[in-house]
């Protein structure tokens, strides 16, 4: 079984703070990584996705991967109130097909 | 566009009933997906239909069936369910069975 671990939350940061949300994963071949946020009561909204080594930006997030070390993690910029939600972390396994989540970290931010 | 749609958004049910979730999305994505989500609990994946095919099942208990009607559809049947069977059902669907996946809002199902 594929695990893939997140930073147990929750993270609680100062409105307009950097909010910075950890995963690492077992699979050393995976090669799809995506990050996902989950309101409370709603269905998770994919916001970033990452294949290759380094930093992908997209506005105030910023996705970071690192395969040698196994790690992927997500940025927030001016985090908004508005941010405050589950982040989930997901690993594609190799040969496509099934993703594997994360628990999830659960984000305030607090005005 | 990246939209998946779910019917109904929710569903009380009892243990002795059939009911059918749909879902359906018009992105021409070729890869489409069961799961159910527990409260404070990740996604787990159920069924994964590729090219209309069942490709995956997650060893689910048949009062789950899963139907794929054509590229654009996917149902989920449920007959004689029990109570723990009580979740967040969530729809999704990528391009293909490798790229990123599109969640819908959900049926949030009550089995009592």
């Amino acid at each position: 079984q594929k695990e893939v671990e997140q930073n147990s939350g929750p993270l609680s940061v100062p409105e307009g703070a950097i909010a910075s949300l950890n995963c690492t994963y077992s699979d050393r071949v995976s090669q799809s990584f995506f990050w996902y946020r989950q309101y409370s009561g709603k269905s998770p909204e994919l916001i970033m996705s990452i294949y290759s080594n380094g930093d992908k930006e997209d506005g105030r997030f910023t996705a970071q991967l690192n395969k040698a070390s196994q790690y992927v993690s997500l940025l927030i910029r001016d985090s908004q109130p508005s941010d405050s939600a589950t982040y989930l972390c997901a690993v594609m396994e190799t040969s496509g097909s099934r993703l594997t989540f994360g628990e999830g970290t659960q984000l305030t931010v607090n005005p | 566009d990246t939209e998946v749609t779910q019917t109904p958004k929710h569903l009380v049910m009892g243990m002795t009933n059939k009911k059918s979730l749909k879902c359906e999305q018009h992105m021409g994505h070729r890869a489409m997906y069961w799961y159910k989500q527990k409260a404070k609990k990740p996604p787990e994946l159920m069924f994964v239909y590729s090219y209309e095919k069942l490709s995956i099942n997650e060893s689910v208990p048949s009062r789950f069936s899963p139907e794929c009607p054509n590229s654009s559809l996917l149902n989920l049947h449920l007959h004689a369910l029990q109570p723990e069977d009580s979740a967040l059902y969530l729809c999704a669907s990528s391009q293909e069975h490798d790229s990123e996946a599109f969640f819908g809002q959900g049926t949030r199902l009550t089995v009592v």
